[in-house]
């Protein structure tokens, strides 16, 4: 697609429930990201796709949260058990290469509210 | 380790005159830096991406930004602020190493514009 996509872009829970979050990256790119933005802070690095794999899972705040992605595309991000500290905006990135020269390309997030 | 300090949480400044956000970095090797624009309720946009190639970095809607080792600093500048210009702005340093690959973000500066 034209962007990075990602639904829903807004989702209210009731603490204790499970959420997923979809990504769909721009097309042709390997790599794919996840990030939390809450509020009044900065983003937190979450979890890092290389191709279908995670090298790097060092951001994800507890075993409640787990992404995956699949064909090399689509990512989900599933927090179990959600809690009001889950409340964010999750913000999924794409780049078409780990290399050095490319910028990430955002989506325009997922606004996750836990009550 | 590599991060990057943003050093105004709040900017403000009139329609007209220059805009300065400040940002300084820390790496032990030749980092890759960039700024990202969040306008409200928008996603995150690139402005402009320093890569080890020339040290003054030209973006988009006039801003730039110069790379000094020397000061490890990467401000960010434009000659002629407009009210359009008004958002959060998010000094990024991109750490790549072995299995690692991900951007550290800044607390951001939020840019305000008056008339």
């Amino acid at each position: 697609g034209a962007g990075v996509s990602q639904s829903p872009s807004n989702k209210v829970t009731e603490k204790g429930k499970d959420v997923e979050l979809r990504c769909d990256p721009i097309s042709g790119h390997t790599a794919l990201y996840w990030y939390r933005q809450s509020l009044g802070q900065g983003l937190e690095f979450l979890i890092y796709f290389q191709g279908n794999s995670a090298p790097d899972k060092s951001g994800l705040p507890s075993d409640r949260f787990s992404a995956e992605r699949t064909g090399g595309s689509v990512s989900t991000l599933t927090i179990q058990r959600t809690q009001q500290e889950d409340s964010a905006v999750y913000l999924c990135a794409s780049s078409p290469s780990t290399g050095t020269a490319y910028g990430y390309t955002f989506g325009s997030g997922t606004r996750l509210t836990v009550v | 380790a590599q991060s990057v300090t943003q050093l105004d949480s709040h900017v403000s400044v009139s329609e007209g005159t220059p805009v300065l956000l400040r940002c300084n970095y820390s790496s032990s090797y030749s980092p890759s830096l960039f700024w990202y624009v969040q306008h409200p309720n928008k996603g995150l946009q690139l402005l402009l991406k320093y890569t080890s190639a020339a040290t003054l970095v030209k973006g988009i809607n006039g801003f730039e930004a110069e790379f000094k080792k020397s000061e490890t600093s990467f401000h960010l500048t434009k000659p002629s602020a407009h009210m359009s210009d008004a958002a959060e702005y998010f000094c990024v340093v991109r750490l790549s190493s072995g299995g690692y690959n991900k951007l550290i973000f800044g607390a951001g500066t939020r840019l305000a514009v008056h008339p």
